[in-house]
C-alpha cells in the first residue's frame, strides 16, 4: 500500500470564486504533504511543504493567502486557491511520505482551469 | 546550471529496445527517485535509491554516489512505457526535479 487520492480530479471555475483540493493518504498516515504546481511541459514546481498540525511552509514566491493550505490530520491535507484567476490554471498535485522516510507517493493530480 | 540535469530530453525507440536515461546532479543528496509520468498527468514512484542498484520487472535503476549520476534503463521496450521520466533528488527537506525525458515507444 501507499495511495494517495486527490479530489477532485478537474475542476472549472469562474475568476474570482475559491477552489478547494484535497489530498488524502488512503492506507497510511502522512506526517508530510506536499503540494506541487505543473505547468505543460513543464517539470513539478514545490509549491508548499505541510506538517500535520501546524502551518505549512511556502517556497519563494508562492503567496500564502492565495494558497490555503491546511492539513488537519494525518491522512487530510487541503489547497485552497482562493480569488483564482485564469493564471492559476494548472495541475496541481500532491505527495506523501511517510514518518522518517525519504520516499513520496504522489496523487494522481487535478487539474484547474479557471476561466 | 540546474541542480538535477537529465538527458536526453526527448527519445524515441522502436519497441523492443533497451532504453537508458541519465541523471547527474550537483547537490548532496540524501535520495534520489525516479518518477513516471503518463500523459494524463498521475505520477508514479519507480524507484527510491541511495546506493547500488534496484530491478522491478524491466525497470532497472543504478546509483553512483561518487560520481553524483544515476541512470535508468528500460529493457525489452514496450509502447506502453511511453511517458515522462524524471529524476528527483532530495536534498535536505525536499525534491528537487529534473526536467524530464520524454519516452516515446513505436510498435
Amino acid at each position: 500500500g501507499a495511495v494517495v487520492s486527490q479530489h477532485p480530479s478537474w475542476v472549472i471555475c469562474k475568476s474570482g470564486t475559491s477552489v478547494k483540493i484535497e489530498c488524502r493518504s488512503l492506507d497510511f498516515q502522512a506526517t508530510t504533504m506536499f503540494w506541487y504546481r505543473q505547468f505543460p511541459k513543464q517539470s513539478l514546481m514545490l509549491m508548499a511543504t505541510s506538517n500535520e498540525g501546524s502551518k505549512a511552509t511556502y517556497e519563494q514566491g508562492v503567496e500564502k493567502d492565495k494558497f490555503l493550505i491546511n492539513h488537519a490530520s494525518l491522512t487530510l491535507s487541503t489547497l485552497t486557491v482562493t480569488s483564482a484567476h485564469p493564471e492559476d490554471s494548472s495541475f496541481y498535485i500532491c505527495s506523501a511520505s511517510k514518518p522518517a522516510t525519504y520516499e513520496q507517493y504522489f496523487g494522481p493530480g487535478t487539474r484547474l482551469t479557471v476561466t | 546550471k540546474n541542480e538535477v540535469e537529465q538527458s536526453p530530453q526527448n527519445l524515441t525507440a522502436q519497441e523492443g529496445e533497451f532504453i537508458t536515461i541519465n541523471c547527474s546532479y550537483s547537490v548532496g543528496i540524501s535520495a534520489l527517485h525516479w518518477l513516471q509520468q503518463h500523459p494524463g498527468g498521475g505520477i508514479v514512484s519507480l524507484f527510491m535509491l541511495s546506493s547500488g542498484k534496484k530491478k522491478h520487472g524491466r525497470l532497472i535503476a543504478t546509483i553512483n554516489i561518487q560520481e553524483k549520476h544515476s541512470s535508468l534503463h528500460i529493457t525489452a521496450s514496450h509502447p506502453r512505457d511511453s511517458a515522462v521520466y524524471i529524476c528527483a533528488v532530495f536534498d535536505t527537506d525536499k525534491l528537487i526535479f529534473g526536467t524530464g525525458t520524454r519516452l516515446q515507444v513505436f510498435p
